[in-house]
């Protein structure tokens, strides 16, 4: 099954500023990568997502990379907002057959510094 | 409101009671998701329906929970004999998925509020 460790724990940023938080996956296999957004108190809501047949996507001020020989994908946040504070996840499929089943990141608490 | 929609909202309940949670998908969709959240975690996998059939439990679903989508529409899910361990938040998630010749097509799961469960 997949294992998702997902850094850092908690980002502070000036607002204005890039931020980046990184996963890593644990099967190689896994070809489908989310990141959900939750605000506090708030339900998960995908940002964006990649599929393992591209490289990077860019959506306005979000970018997802995705290295599939080192097993890892990163959420990129540039021009950060107060509006960008809240917690990121990334997830993974649990088997490549399965993109019901996704395997969560603990989650990054982003702060937007004013 | 056509999003995904949970009641209660928030449910207190000593321990050794009953629960039970309803979940109602966006309804087109053919897929829905029952999830646990803590606090400070990400939200943990815990069964999955395709229309009315469950097709996966995780491990962290004890005999002591269940899930039903008995229509394919709307789904409910049962604590029993509930502990403080079982404080959390529930949350359910409906995707639909597509096929496109052999290439089944990965969707985006659609949160609903959750339920905030408290065992005392």
């Amino acid at each position: 099954g997949e294992n998702v460790e997902q850094h850092p724990s908690t980002l502070s940023v000036q607002e204005g500023d890039s931020a980046v938080i990184k996963c890593t996956y644990s099967d190689s296999a896994s070809n489908y990568f989310p990141w959900y957004k939750q605000e506090l108190g708030k339900r998960p809501q995908l940002i964006i997502d990649i599929r393992s047949n591209v490289g990077e996507k860019k959506d306005q001020r979000i970018a997802v990379t995705l290295n599939k020989t080192a097993k890892h994908f990163s959420l990129h946040i540039t021009e950060t907002q107060p509006e960008d504070s809240a917690v990121y996840f990334c997830a993974a499929p649990h088997r490549r057959d399965s993109n019901y089943q996704l395997i969560w990141g603990a989650g990054t608490k982003l702060i937007i510094k004013p | 409101d056509t999003g995904v929609s949970q009641d209660p909202r928030h449910k207190i309940t000593k321990r050794g009671q009953n629960v039970t949670f309803r979940c109602d998908p966006i309804s087109e969709h053919n897929r829905l998701y029952w999830y646990r959240q803590t606090l400070g975690q990400g939200p943990e996998f815990l069964t999955y329906f395709q229309n009315e059939a469950q097709l996966e439990k995780s491990r962290l679903l004890s005999d002591r929970f269940s899930a039903e989508r008995p229509k394919g529409s709307f789904s409910t899910l049962e604590i029993q004999r509930t502990e403080q361990g079982d404080s959390a938040m529930y949350l359910c998630a409906s995707s639909l998925t597509a096929w496109s010749g052999r290439i089944r097509s990965y969707n985006e799961q659609f949160f609903g509020p959750g339920t905030r469960l408290t065992v005392l």
